[in-house]
Order: C-alpha cells, then sequence, then structure tokens
C-alpha cells in the first residue's frame, strides 16, 4: 500500500515561477526521498532528507521536513519548461530495513 | 553498464501466460528491489534483495510472483498465470547497501495482458 499522499496532485505553473507540493507520511521514519519521473520513463533521485534534519537544499530545490506534523515540501524556485514531470515523496519508515514506500505524487506542469 | 537494465522494455502476453522480467543493477551495488507502477500511481514496493537473499518480500501481491537473484546481481521476476489486473510497469532499482539511501532505477518493463 502507499503510505504518502502527495498534495496537490497536479500543478500547473508558468516558466519562472515558483513550485510547492507536499507531502504527509503516517509512521515515523529514518530519511525521507523526493523522486522525479518523466513521462514513460524511470525515477530519478532529487534529494534525501534525514529525520533529524530540518531542512536540505540542493541547486533549485528546498526540501523541509516537520517530523511534529509528519509532513515534507518541496519547492522548486525559477521553474523551467523541463521540470515538467511527476514528483514523488518517499518513506523509509523505521524498523522496515531498507524499503522505501513511495506516495502518489504530483504532476508539475511549467509552460512557457 | 553505467545504470540499471531492465529488459524487455515492453511486453505484451495473454491471460494465463508466464512471464519473466529480467533486471541488472549497477555493478558493486547489493541491494535490489522491485516495484510496480500502475497508470497515474506511485510505485509500489515488491519485493527486496540484499545479496542473494530476499530480505523482504511482503509486497508480493500471492504465490503466482515470485523473484530471484541467484548470484547476487541479476535478477528476475516471474509471474505465472498472468491475469489482465497484472498490467503495470514494473521498476527495478538497485542501491549500494542495506540502509535506505539513493535508490537508482531502471527505466521499466511495460506489462500488458491481453
Amino acid at each position: 500500500s502507499q503510505q504518502g499522499e502527495e498534495d496537490p496532485q497536479a500543478l500547473s505553473i508558468q516558466e519562472g515561477e515558483n513550485a510547492t507540493m507536499n507531502c504527509s507520511y503516517k509512521t515515523s521514519i529514518n530519511n525521507l526521498q523526493w523522486y522525479r519521473q518523466n513521462s514513460g520513463r524511470g525515477l530519478v533521485h532529487l534529494i534525501l532528507i534525514r529525520s533529524n534534519e530540518r531542512e536540505k537544499h540542493s541547486g533549485r530545490l528546498r526540501v523541509t521536513l516537520d517530523t511534529s506534523k509528519k509532513s515534507s515540501s518541496l519547492l522548486i524556485t525559477a521553474s523551467r519548461a523541463a521540470d515538467t514531470a511527476s514528483y514523488f515523496c518517499a518513506t523509509a519508515y523505521t524498523g522496515t530495513a531498507s524499503k522505501l514506500t513511495f506516495g502518489t505524487g504530483t504532476r508539475l506542469q511549467v509552460t512557457l | 553498464g553505467a545504470g540499471v537494465s531492465q529488459t524487455p522494455s515492453n511486453k505484451v502476453t495473454e491471460k494465463g501466460k508466464y512471464v519473466e522480467l529480467r533486471c541488472d543493477p549497477i555493478s558493486g551495488h547489493t541491494a535490489l528491489y522491485w516495484y510496480r507502477q500502475s497508470l497515474g500511481q506511485g510505485p509500489e514496493f515488491l519485493i527486496y534483495f540484499q545479496g542473494t537473499g530476499a530480505a523482504d518480500d511482503s509486497g508480493l501481491p500471492n504465490d503466482r510472483f515470485f523473484a530471484v537473484r541467484p548470484e547476487g546481481s541479476v535478477s528476475t521476476l516471474k509471474i505465472q498465470r498472468t491475469e489482465r489486473g497484472d498490467s503495470a510497469v514494473y521498476l527495478c532499482a538497485s542501491s549500494r547497501g542495506q540502509n535506505t539511501g539513493e535508490l537508482f532505477f531502471g527505466e521499466g518493463s511495460r506489462l500488458t495482458v491481453l
């Protein structure tokens, strides 16, 4: 089953705008990761944030983690048409060894 | 190879047939995962190998599904008596070790059961 829920399910913005996606999960985690998937392709890892971290940056990406609310957000700044893809959060739950549980994804459309 | 390789990229079969999907992970990666992704959904965990052994097969939906990794490298996902509901993209991923770090995904095998 899929434990994470992303919000919104779909997001359409114009190039240059910022895109924010949210993820909620259910139980305590070791880490949370964000992945990107272009249509018909495999998933690509973007960023990993550990349970003892609150914020992490990578280029135009900013991820926050609030373990008290069991939620995370992914911010893409100055979006580009090439950012058009589906974005998934994935959680490594405490006690589940090494498997990642993926959310339902946010489909981002960036238009020119 | 440089990345995770999955074959075939597309497989069309008839209901009731047997199917094998192959995954060749990144060289040196000891952990290997199989996921299934239906249209519009996120990947759903099937099975995880650490080395040759299945460390967690809790996601396999029923006993028609089986996976092996006999030499700790290439893995094969086997589906017996396929059903239309098995139609999905089957994704393979590998990672360096036991701790849940970054997964490297293949492009997937799209299975269509008619």
